[in-house]
């Protein structure tokens, strides 16, 4: 089946520690997506990409990294920067190339927690 | 499994009957938007998308109503299930990147 995978579903992180979660597609989707979600709020935009080898900030980069080495895989860094990581990180891929107006696809994310 | 939406604006409704969840947008330039359904510990779901040239699509047991007056959104579920409790957001299509923009949602609760 195609689909969004992303690893691992929970994940617990120490003070000082940077962690990286990972998001596979196998849709040939162009465009991935990295998203945090808190409790009663939308979907916020952290970094994107469009193609591999290229991406851009979202609204809210600033103590997260993310690399785009292959077409299928976006993995996103939580850094020891980032002072509230603690929500739901979702990933998100579209057939997207910019103005085509594709839905994005949604991975079932992970929780990451704070020890 | 875990709350993704605490406070949200609730809809409760009666197994059967018809459902009805409103969106606001914010953009009257937004071209571009889709409603998704996200159950207790999973990703959001794609469940229907509407461009601006339209004001009604229709898929199966949901519509969509799209008024760019008022810049309104709703999805009208027909005949609601047990299986549709979930919340449900709106999205809107802000720019040239499929940069969207997401609502914070509305619970939907289905009693038998």
């Amino acid at each position: 089946d195609g689909g969004i995978t992303q690893s691992p579903k929970y994940l617990f992180r120490k003070e000082g520690q940077n962690v990286t979660l990972s998001c596979e597609q196998n849709l040939n989707h162009d465009a991935m997506y990295w998203y945090r979600q808190d409790p009663g709020q939308g979907l916020r935009l952290i970094y994107y990409s469009q193609i591999v080898n290229d991406f851009q900030k979202g609204d809210i980069a600033e103590g997260y990294s993310v690399s785009r080495e292959k077409k299928e895989s976006f993995p996103l860094t939580v850094t020891s920067a980032q002072k509230n990581p603690t929500a739901f990180y979702l990933c998100a891929s579209s057939r997207g190339r910019p103005g085509s107006n594709q839905p994005q696809h949604f991975g079932d994310g992970t929780r990451l927690s704070i020890l | 499994g875990e709350s993704v939406g605490l406070h949200l604006p609730t809809l409760s409704v009666q197994e059967g009957d018809n459902s009805i969840i409103n969106c606001a947008y914010s953009n009257s330039a937004s071209d571009y938007f889709i409603w998704y359904k996200q159950e207790s510990g999973k990703g959001p779901q794609f469940i229907i998308d509407i461009r601006s040239n339209m004001d009604k699509r229709q898929g199966q047991r949901v519509t969509v109503l799209l008024n760019k007056t008022v810049k309104h959104l709703s999805l009208q579920i027909a005949a609601t299930q047990p299986g549709d409790s979930a919340v449900y957001f709106c999205a809107e299509n802000i720019g040239n990147n499929n940069d969207m923009r997401f609502g914070a949602g509305t619970r939907l609760t289905v009693k038998p």
